[in-house]
């Protein structure tokens, strides 16, 4: 009954490598989010979505690119990875009436070697 | 600009002693907190709201406006807290959630 899917789970790839991670959910939510989270610095925000044709930048855009393919679908992509995004990457959703709540995917590992 | 501080990053206390994780928040407007954990082997989930007042799993956060803090208390611990916790600022004006660093807490038996 996962809610919020992230795939892949684990993902190990080298440096110069275009990589995309993938996020759907049966919430139906308006609102996605993704996330990175690293030791001793927690989760910080990348991109986020409002809608299919509201796309927003976080605090850590640089490198990353997204896309809303669907209401249920964000996607996150590095297009040309470098050992310094090798991080936990988390999707999340929430409510058009954001509460501050929101519903978090397990994860996706990406190391970039 | 909206900061959530969580001076800690690894508290560890025995089960049956109280618990307090700190989180100090910069925010120029009415703040919204948060604390969200992650146990092993689960996803990140909301624990408690402030604006809710409830004790949730034995655990309470009082907002302290004076001193800008939204400290996490539990006046016994168990095993099971042992966990990932994050304090997090809602920006109401900005819809945006912001963390802090987390706290990892480990409740020794």
């Amino acid at each position: 009954d996962a809610d919020v899917t992230q795939t892949p789970r684990n993902r190990i790839t080298k440096t110069g490598k275009r990589i995309m991670l993938e996020c759907s959910q049966t919430k139906g939510h308006d609102r996605m989010y993704w996330y990175r989270q690293d030791p001793g610095l927690g989760l910080r925000l990348i991109y986020y979505s409002f809608d299919v044709k509201d796309i927003n930048k976080g605090e850590i855009s640089d490198g990353y690119s997204v896309s809303r393919q669907a209401q249920a679908k964000f996607s996150l992509s590095l297009e040309s990875a470098i050992p310094n995004q090798t991080a936990l990457y988390f999707c999340a959703t929430s409510e058009a009436m954001n509460t501050g709540e929101l519903f978090f995917g397990e994860g996706s590992r990406l190391t970039v070697l | 600009a909206q900061r959530v501080t969580q001076p800690e990053k690894l508290l560890s206390v025995f089960k049956g002693a109280p618990v307090e994780l700190k989180c100090n928040y910069s925010y120029s407007g009415s703040p919204e907190l948060f604390w969200y954990v992650q146990y092993s082997r689960q996803r990140l989930q909301l624990l408690l709201r402030h604006i809710s007042r409830e004790s949730i799993k034995g655990f309470t956060a009082d907002l302290n406006k004076g001193e800008t803090s939204f400290h996490l208390k539990k006046p016994f611990a168990q095993e099971e807290d042992s966990a990932m916790y994050y304090c997090a600022l809602f920006s109401r004006g900005a819809q945006k959630l912001v963390f802090g660093q987390g706290t990892r807490l480990t409740i020794n038996p």
